[in-house]
């Protein structure tokens, strides 16, 4: 599976908007991407996930540009409670749902 | 109601015991997975059972034995255990569609002494 590349923390503020970029340059044409929360002691935990141009839910959006070699995982107006580890994932489809986590961006929310 | 649940939550032992972890979905999922997550972070996965077969077997020493008595259930024994086993396990599931995405469970954390 293609590997994906992605900061390994950032910081922000409550209120405001935090974006998390992830390249991956070798996507597969039935590549679908997903974006998992793993709060510290807890199971990741499934955010978004979409396979081209933009998908919006209740907790974020994922920006998909036409190429597909990279992905914008938005969250808006972060609270404390959003202080956790994001992991940008590709592939998971098939019968085997196979996915490769990275080391994930470890985002820090600050009051 | 737990849609992945896992017991025990923490498993203290001694190096060279067996031990296993149990892993329930209520979920109705066909698919079943075991992946470690070590000090580091980094989550690995470890095997995949669809209906009670098993799909994925990455390299983890024989000492690690899934067992998937029906395709709710998917428990992970572990022989002679070494200090480098002490990690979180997690067990999640998914469904069949190319879209569905898995669900994980709380984990398990295996401290070997």
């Amino acid at each position: 599976l293609a590997k994906t590349t992605q900061p390994i923390s950032m910081d922000s503020y409550e209120g405001q908007e935090v974006n998390i970029t992830c390249s991956h340059n070798n996507i597969a044409t039935n590549d679908y991407i997903t974006w998992y929360q793993q709060f510290p002691s807890q199971g990741p935990r499934f955010i978004i996930q979409g396979y081209k141009t933009k998908v919006t839910n209740e907790v974020a959006s994922l920006f998909i540009p036409a190429d597909r070699k990279s992905s914008t995982l938005s969250l808006p107006r972060v609270s404390l409670s959003d202080t956790a580890v994001y992991y940008c994932l590709l592939g998971g489809s098939g019968n085997t749902g196979k996915l490769i986590f990275g080391q994930g961006t470890t985002l820090q929310v600050k009051p | 109601d737990t849609a992945v649940s896992q017991t025990p939550k923490y498993l203290v032992t001694q190096m060279g015991n067996d031990k296993s972890i149990k892993c329930e979905q209520n979920l109705g999922h066909d698919t079943m997975y075991w992946y470690k997550q070590d000090s580091k972070k980094f989550l690995k996965i470890m095997f995949s059972y669809n209906n009670k077969e098993l799909i994925i077997n990455e390299t983890v020493p024989n000492r690690f034995s899934p067992k998937s008595p029906d395709k709710a259930h998917l428990n992970l024994h572990i022989n002679s255990l070494e200090l480098g086993d002490s990690a979180v396990y997690f067990c999640a599931s998914r469904g069949l569609a190319v879209t569905d995405t898995q669900y994980f469970g709380p984990g398990t954390r295996l401290t070997v002494l």
